[in-house]
């Protein structure tokens, strides 16, 4: 069984901090997803990486994909109260491109 | 984007009942849709892959003949929750992959359905 563990699982900071959550997994993945969740909806793709060392930015949000591509950080600069959520990674494999969610990291962000 | 739909939003039903639960691809075709449950607090479980045309791959410790599902077009795949009990209370998560299997595509996830058992 593929198995993704997310860290921290609860994150509660203040608007404007820095943050990493990590993302790791014994498993290698044709590519890793990053999804943020709201509650009572479903997740939203954040970014994709495919290439193992790849570093994606989308504004304050740096995505990196390890080497081996069995793990990846997502990094967020200067949060805002609107990133609070539940951020998941997932890796993905197979040709029907089979999703595999990790763990989930909830964050709050505090004004 | 392209925009996936779940029906209903939430369903309560008693214990012992069958609810239905549609998922649908609004503006692309799907060969293939997945079905997820996420409890309170938990992640994504992938509960089984949805296939146009052919039955559906369960992931184990999922019972097929609980958790019926159809792919019977390529907008459209259901999951049916058979003789419903408490413990199947949770939050339904369907997505849709446009394209062929093979091909990389981004998966378009539904808003979900929450279905409480009495």
């Amino acid at each position: 069984t593929q198995l993704l563990k997310q860290s921290p699982q609860f994150l509660s900071i203040q608007e404007g901090e820095n943050l990493t959550v990590y993302c790791n997994s014994s498993s290698v993945f044709s590519s890793l997803q990053w999804y943020r969740q709201e509650p009572g909806e479903g997740p939203v793709l954040l970014v994709t990486v495919v290439t193992g060392g790849e570093v994606k930015k989308l504004k304050r949000l740096t995505f990196q994909f390890g080497d081996a591509r069995k793990d990846s950080s997502l990094h967020i600069t200067a949060a805002q109260t609107g990133d609070t959520g539940l951020y998941l990674c997932a890796g993905v494999s197979g040709g029907y491109q089979k999703v595999t969610f990790g763990t989930g990291t909830k964050l709050q962000v505090i004004p | 984007g392209a925009v996936v739909s779940q029906h209903p939003s939430r369903v309560i039903c008693k214990s012992g009942t069958s609810v239905k639960i549609e998922c649908r691809s609004l503006d692309f075709q799907a060969t293939t849709m997945f079905w997820y449950r996420q409890f309170p607090k938990q992640s994504l479980m992938l509960m089984a892959t949805s296939n146009e045309g052919s039955k559906a791959t369960y992931e184990q410790g999922v019972e097929k003949d609980k958790f019926l599902i159809n792919h019977a077009s390529l907008t459209l795949s259901t999951l049916t929750v058979t003789s419903a009990h408490p413990e199947d209370s949770s939050f339904y998560i369907c997505s849709a992959l446009p394209g062929l299997a093979g091909e990389y595509n981004e998966q378009f996830f539904g808003p979900g359905t929450r279905l409480t058992v009495l």
